[in-house]
């Protein structure tokens, strides 16, 4: 079974351009979360959604960070503009919320460089 | 609120045991346990739920206590390939996602 997909895998921009990430779910997930990790500040959640809703985006940095889920089968995470401190790999992961508890599934990341 | 790892890091013989904890100030919903190699994603490793609970697989088990506000990682007769960073994964009763704790690093040596 295909596992969670990003691309790109590595990103290097220059500041001031447009970053866009994009991630595809494992078939049949309803909940879908976007991390930055960095060695300073960990393993951070971004944002989550649930059945293609936005449900927490309280870890958004600010309004240059934007995220969508137009349909179950796909999500972008922008930043514009970028900045030099947005540097991180980026991960997304996905889960199944049922009437259980379900282990969230992470993909290989984006490592960004804003230069 | 972010829950409290330690140790921070931790080098080992193989062959050697370690125990790693996750501290959190109020009882939580439920802890998830991951391993993070270097350069790559994090990987799931189990999930506890109920106070008392302890479960495992191979020579790796965790514990999560009556008041459910710590759990344990145990890793038992380590092997190489458990070196790595170890994130304990906390939810609390109303937010249904996880604040992951700040990591520790493992280093399993020949």
């Amino acid at each position: 079974d295909a596992g969670v997909i990003q691309s790109p895998r590595h990103e290097v921009t220059e500041m001031g351009q447009e970053v866009t990430l994009r991630c595809k779910p494992i078939s049949g997930h309803n909940s879908l979360f976007w991390y930055r990790q960095t060695m300073m500040r960990g393993l951070e959640l971004l944002i989550y959604f649930n059945n293609n809703v936005p449900i927490d985006d309280s870890g958004m940095p600010e309004d240059r960070f934007s995220a969508k889920m137009p349909n179950a089968s796909f999500s972008t995470l922008k930043i514009q503009p970028s900045e030099p401190r947005d540097s991180a790999v980026y991960f997304c992961a996905s889960s199944f919320r049922g009437s259980g508890n379900q282990p969230q599934h992470f993909g290989d990341g984006t490592r960004l460089s804003i230069l | 609120q972010q829950p409290v790892q330690s140790p921070q890091a931790v080098i080992l013989r193989e062959g050697e045991d370690a125990v790693i904890n996750c501290s959190s100030s109020k009882a939580l919903y439920s802890v998830h346990w991951y391993r993070q190699k270097h350069g790559e994603a994090p990987i799931f490793l189990m999930i506890l739920l109920k106070g008392g609970e302890q479960k495992g697989h191979d020579k790796i088990s965790a514990s999560f206590n009556e008041k459910k506000q710590q759990s344990s990682l145990y890793l038992t007769a380590s092997q190489l390939s458990y070196s790595g960073t170890y994130f304990c994964g906390t939810e609390d009763g109303s937010a249904r996602q996880l604040t992951f704790g700040s990591g520790t690093q493992l280093t399993v040596l020949p």
